[in-house]
């Protein structure tokens, strides 16, 4: 079936535009994780939604970064103002939100700000 | 704070040339460790998940082992295909599932 996707898979913008990247994850998973990859660096956990539960924000680095998700279905990661420190990669995942809970992940978008 | 350390940073064997990647943690409960695989340019790739300490779990080639303080992927006979940045990541309990991930091993295996 269907894996977790995302778009775009590239993002190249200019220091101060706002960018936004959309995640599909896999249907019927009601969890839905964001993470950022840094060059050199682990995985950084972002945000977490699940279900219509408030969503857990306690990784997004800072008021520029936001994350919307409708339902259990397509959830965008917004930045405002980026900047060159923002440049990772950015990945989501999904899990069916059961007791094994294992998180799959899309491809990523990877995000260079000039 | 859950904290992930993986050694070594980066690995080459020779095709056949059996060895294992270390990752060690410390986390406040386990409710899980996970091994992924990623290959450049891609997401990662769920291998397995271990719950308790004396756990094991195989998988072709691979052979992932967990303690109380670290847990070993053990591959066997590696195959150039099986070259990939190896990552292990915790999962704490009450922690909303998120993952802490290491930095990960870099395997290459040569022909």
């Amino acid at each position: 079936g269907a894996g977790v996707s995302q778009s775009p898979s590239n993002k190249v913008t200019e220091k101060g535009k706002d960018v936004e990247l959309r995640c599909d994850p896999i249907s019927g998973h009601t969890a839905l994780y964001w993470y950022r990859q840094r060059l050199g660096q682990g995985l950084e956990f972002l945000i977490y939604f699940q279900g219509n539960s408030a969503p857990d924000k306690s990784g997004l680095p800072s008021d520029r970064f936001s994350a919307e998700r409708t339902g259990e279905s397509v959830s965008t990661l917004t930045i405002q103002r980026t900047q060159q420190e923002d440049s990772a990669v950015y990945l989501c995942a999904s899990s069916p939100g059961d007791l094994t809970d294992t998180q799959y992940f899309g491809p990523g978008t990877r995000l260079t700000v000039l | 704070e859950d904290q992930v350390t993986q050694s070594p940073e980066a690995l080459r064997l020779q095709e056949g040339e059996s060895s294992s990647l270390n990752c060690s943690y410390t986390v406040s409960g386990l409710r899980g460790l996970f091994w992924y695989r990623q290959d450049p340019g891609k997401g990662p790739e769920f291998l397995f998940t271990l719950y308790s300490a004396g756990e094991e779990k195989e998988k072709e080639r691979l052979k992932a082992t967990l303690t109380k303080k670290e847990s070993f992927l053990h591959i066997t006979a590696p195959k150039p295909e099986d070259s990939a940045t190896y990552l292990c990541a915790v999962q704490a309990w009450g922690s909303n599932y998120k993952l802490t991930f290491g930095k990960g091993t870099l395997l290459t295996v040569n022909p």
